[in-house]
């Protein structure tokens, strides 16, 4: 149980695109949905927390209007990526969780700009 | 939030079991312990959460002291299939908006098994 999917698994865009990554809760109804991002030997970076129907907490330093999330359900996070560049290549990966239960994590999304 | 410690690498051979140590020593009253193994290029995977003294599930145990100021992942004979970086994190399970804190990742422990 507690499966966290996410697609795709992988995307290489030209720079200036929109990329959108999907997190879903395939056998659980997640209270909470959050947002990571890891660079290459390091370790994960909290984006954003968001709860189904209202607007996402951002962690300081990051660009709501660059990383924009939707939750539109309780089994469904999206968090697009505007007007991407370079420097946005990295790896996210999101994860979900119900109250009183711990996170659990989907297997990431590698992000190429080219 | 409580911040975590771990050594930063650890090395062994297959069969061994392996005991890696968290240092927790501003853990609030209602933090839980959880630990996550993760290999390159996935996301992290649930191992094992507890609160105070042993658990034990089908992988691991996790031993925390009365204090709970830190806590220790082992791991029965390990294979080379364990080799991965671990966190162990601490955190409220509760609500979000009522007391629950966001887990921040450390830098983990990077476990070399060896045959």
């Amino acid at each position: 149980g507690a499966v966290v999917s996410q697609h795709p698994s992988w995307v290489i865009c030209k720079s200036g695109t929109s990329v959108k990554i999907e997190c879903r809760s395939l056998d659980f109804q997640a209270t909470t949905m959050f947002w990571y991002r890891q660079f290459p030997k390091q370790s994960l970076m909290l984006m954003a927390t968001s709860n189904e129907g209202s607007k996402a907490t951002y962690e300081q330093g990051v660009e709501k209007d660059k990383f924009l999330i939707n939750h539109a359900s309780l089994t469904l996070s999206t968090l697009t990526v505007t007007s991407a560049h370079p420097e946005d290549s990295s790896f996210y990966i999101c994860s979900a969780r119900v109250t009183d239960q711990p996170q659990h994590f989907g297997d990431g999304t590698r992000l190429s700009i080219l | 939030l409580a911040k975590t410690t771990q050594p930063i690498s650890m090395d062994s051979y297959e069969g061994q079991e392996v005991n890696i140590t968290c240092s927790h020593n501003n853990i609030a009253t209602n933090d839980y312990i959880t630990w996550y193994q993760q290999f390159p290029s996935q996301g992290p995977r649930f191992i094992i959460q507890g609160y105070k003294t042993k658990v034990t599930n089908e992988v691991a145990s996790l031993f925390i002291p009365a204090d709970r100021k830190s806590s220790t992942l082992s791991l029965p004979r390990v294979s080379l299939s364990d080799t991965a970086v671990y966190y162990c994190l601490v955190g409220d399970m509760g609500p979000i908006d009522s007391g629950y804190s966001t887990l921040t990742f450390g830098k983990g422990t990077m476990l070399l098994v060896s045959p």
